[in-house]
């Protein structure tokens, strides 16, 4: 079945530093891409996502783009700030009838100033 | 515009006792309805959907069950809580043709 492996947390950074969350992903078909974050005491909310390949979702200073030979959807910021501190989860969607979407674990990161 | 409600924000539950859990959306209709279980340490686990009153799939057997009386109420209920069913619940909704998911704020259910 379908599933998404995304690297353990938590991630701990400084304000400015680069930011990866490697995220890749195993599926039948040909799914749609998500990242969602979850903000401390929120519901989850999507962040950005790309539905075929070579595709880059973007939101927020946020990118990542489908790479269907690597089978990865890498999360990437040039530049974090505190407010960025929050879980982040990579998902993908499958191309059946309803919304069935797949999530990884989720990544903690935590920003310092 | 489309707004979700899930209460409670937290429940602290002893084993055997009987759980609901309510979720209602508001400023849609028919939407696809979820619930998901975010346990600690794993990803966010599918539970039910619906994509209609009455109609409800499920995704993993277990301890729970889910009911949708109205078109946007969607309700997860035990009759007998295990300790494994601590977790955090999120529901969620889509509208029916679209990718994009809305998340409730979550309930974080401790069972003792």
């Amino acid at each position: 079945g379908d599933s998404v492996t995304q690297m353990e947390g938590p991630v701990t950074l400084s304000e400015e530093a680069f930011l990866t969350i490697n995220c890749t992903y195993t599926a039948t078909g040909y799914p749609s891409l998500f990242w969602y974050v979850q903000y401390p005491g929120e519901g989850l909310q999507l962040l950005l996502k790309a539905t075929k390949a070579d595709d880059k979702g973007s939101n927020k200073g946020f990118e990542a783009t489908y790479r269907k030979e690597t089978t990865s959807f890498h999360l990437e910021k040039g530049s974090v700030q505190v407010s960025d501190s929050a879980v982040y989860f990579c998902a993908l969607s499958d191309s059946g009838g309803y919304q069935k979407v797949t999530f990884g674990t989720g990544t903690k990161l935590q920003v310092i100033p | 515009s489309q707004t979700i409600h899930q209460w409670p924000a937290t429940l602290v539950q002893p084993v055997g006792s009987p759980l609901s859990l309510e979720c209602t959306v508001e400023g849609t209709s028919n939407p696809n309805l979820y619930w998901y279980r975010q346990a600690a340490g794993r990803g966010l686990q599918l539970l039910f959907y619906s994509v209609g009153i009455g109609q409800i799939s499920s995704e993993v057997p277990q301890n729970l069950s889910a009911s949708r009386p109205q078109d946007r109420q969607f309700i997860l209920s035990s009759k007998k809580l295990l300790l494994s069913d601590s977790g955090f619940y999120l529901c969620a909704w889509s509208a029916e043709e679209g990718e994009k998911l809305f998340f409730g704020s979550g309930t974080q259910l401790s069972v003792l």
